[in-house]
């Protein structure tokens, strides 16, 4: 059974920080893996979807690594900005499977 | 306009009520999902359709229903709802790109439901 680890749960930092949020999950036959951000009581936006065949991906001030031998990921975020404070979550779906595992997400405060 | 919507954003009902959540979207996607999101939980699937005609069990669909009326819209059903089932819910669609490749999934702003 796919299980999807995040850590830290919970990360506060000085607004103009560079971060890394960690992914982990344990069964690498996966298609792809997403990391979303989730504002508080709000739905979840997808920032990145990186297919299984690729490496990163970028958008804007947001990097996302996959390294599925090993089973991690990580959300890179540079200079970060109090607006960048949510909840991030990244989601796999099983080998085969249409259904996303996530984990419990990592909550950010980027402080002014 | 907002692509998926879900109605209604907040409700809180008594133990044995009947409920129904709706989602619309306007993507055009065939597939949609429902999750509940507990906290330290994290997100769990409850039910999913690939189509009108394709309905699927997820990891938690005990206690709920769910009725795909059309491509545009899913709803889903407490048939009698109980304190435990107090979560916020999300609807989401997707579309495979060509390949088989998994897309991204777009998630609706939630049902906050508190069950007494």
């Amino acid at each position: 059974k796919q299980e999807v680890t995040q850590i830290p749960a919970a990360l506060s930092v000085p607004e103009g920080e560079n971060l890394v949020l960690n992914c982990s999950f344990t069964d690498s036959a996966i298609y792809n893996l997403q990391w979303f951000r989730q504002d508080p009581g709000k739905g979840l936006t997808s920032l990145l979807l990186i297919q299984s065949s690729q490496r990163e991906q970028t958008s804007g001030r947001l990097n996302a690594s996959l390294d599925k031998s090993s089973g991690r990921s990580t959300l890179y975020i540079a200079a970060s900005q109090p607006g960048d404070s949510a909840t991030y979550l990244c989601a796999v779906p099983p080998g085969g499977s249409e259904k996303l595992v996530f984990g419990k997400g990592t909550k950010l405060t980027v402080n002014p | 306009d907002a692509d998926v919507t879900q109605t209604p954003r907040n409700r809180i009902t008594k133990t044995g009520k009947r409920i129904m959540l709706e989602c619309s979207q306007t993507k055009g996607h065939d597939r949609m999902y429902w999750y509940r999101q507990d906290p330290g939980l994290g997100l769990q699937l409850i039910y999913y359709s690939f189509d009108v005609k394709d309905i699927n069990k997820g990891e938690i669909s005990d206690g709920y229903s769910v009725s795909r009326q059309a491509q545009a819209k899913f709803s889903l059903s407490l048939e009698s709802a109980i304190p435990n089932q107090t979560a916020l819910y999300f609807c989401a669609t997707s579309e495979p790109t060509s390949g088989g490749a998994k897309d991204t999934q777009y998630f609706g702003p939630g049902t906050r439901l508190t069950v007494l």
